[in-house]
């Protein structure tokens, strides 16, 4: 399996921040890379797609780069709405595993 | 508007099989894959595998030998059958459609299950 693995597990931050959160494949995975965003109770949402696609509907602020084993999300400028947790996930080859998540906190 | 739909028995005894269902409105149940992912009490989302009507599934090795994934295209619902679980298995259990580019664009609210006697 293609361990996924996230930096870092938590971070705090405050409204208007810049947050990078880091994502590392254990073998390459191209850009077959998902991220996704969870709030407390609620099911995870699509944020980016092919490593750096900005899915319809998700604020510009969201930003996605890498290929092959390194990627990250960075929020270029986190609203109160940003505080919670995210998830990589790489579907390059199966089992298409989640990273361990990082949570955004004030 | 694609929505999603888990239901399911709660709770499940030990040893036994563990069957969800996933109601889906909004899109054709027949042209898409359909994961399901679970997510334990920890945190951590687990993808379980993805299914194709008429087509092989693909799924975790860790779960393959327990696992059978299937749909009823009349009533536009999915089923996930876990047999032989344990307390391992307790966790939320999502549906969700997966979009080009493999990434799963709408999910369900999920389906707590907790393996007890």
């Amino acid at each position: 399996d293609i361990q996924m693995t996230q930096s870092p597990s938590s971070v705090s931050a405050s409204v208007g921040d810049r947050v990078t959160i880091t994502c590392r494949a254990s073998q390459s995975i191209s850009s077959w890379l998902v991220w996704y965003q969870q709030r407390p109770g609620k099911a995870p949402k699509l944020l980016i797609y092919a490593a750096a696609s900005l899915q319809s509907g998700v604020p510009s602020r969201f930003r996605g780069r890498g290929s092959g084993t390194e990627f990250t999300l960075t929020i270029t400028s986190l609203q109160p709405e940003d505080f919670a947790t995210y998830y990589c996930q790489q579907s390059s080859s199966f089992p298409h595993t989640f990273g361990g998540g990082t949570r955004v906190e004030v | 508007q694609v929505q999603l739909q888990e239901s399911g028995p709660g709770l499940v005894q030990p040893s036994e099989t563990l069957s969800l269902t996933c109601t889906v409105s909004g899109a054709s149940i027949n042209t898409y894959y359909w994961n399901w992912i679970r997510q334990s009490a920890g945190g951590g989302l687990e993808w379980i595998g993805r299914f194709y009507i008429g087509v092989n599934s693909d799924s975790n090795p860790s779960l393959r030998s327990r696992l059978t994934m299937s749909a009823d295209t009349s009533k536009k619902q999915l089923s996930l059958k876990i047999k032989s679980v344990t307390a391992a298995d307790t966790a939320i259990y999502y549906c969700a459609r997966e979009m080009a580019g493999r990434r799963l664009e709408d999910w369900g609210q999920g389906a707590l299950v907790t393996v007890s006697s």
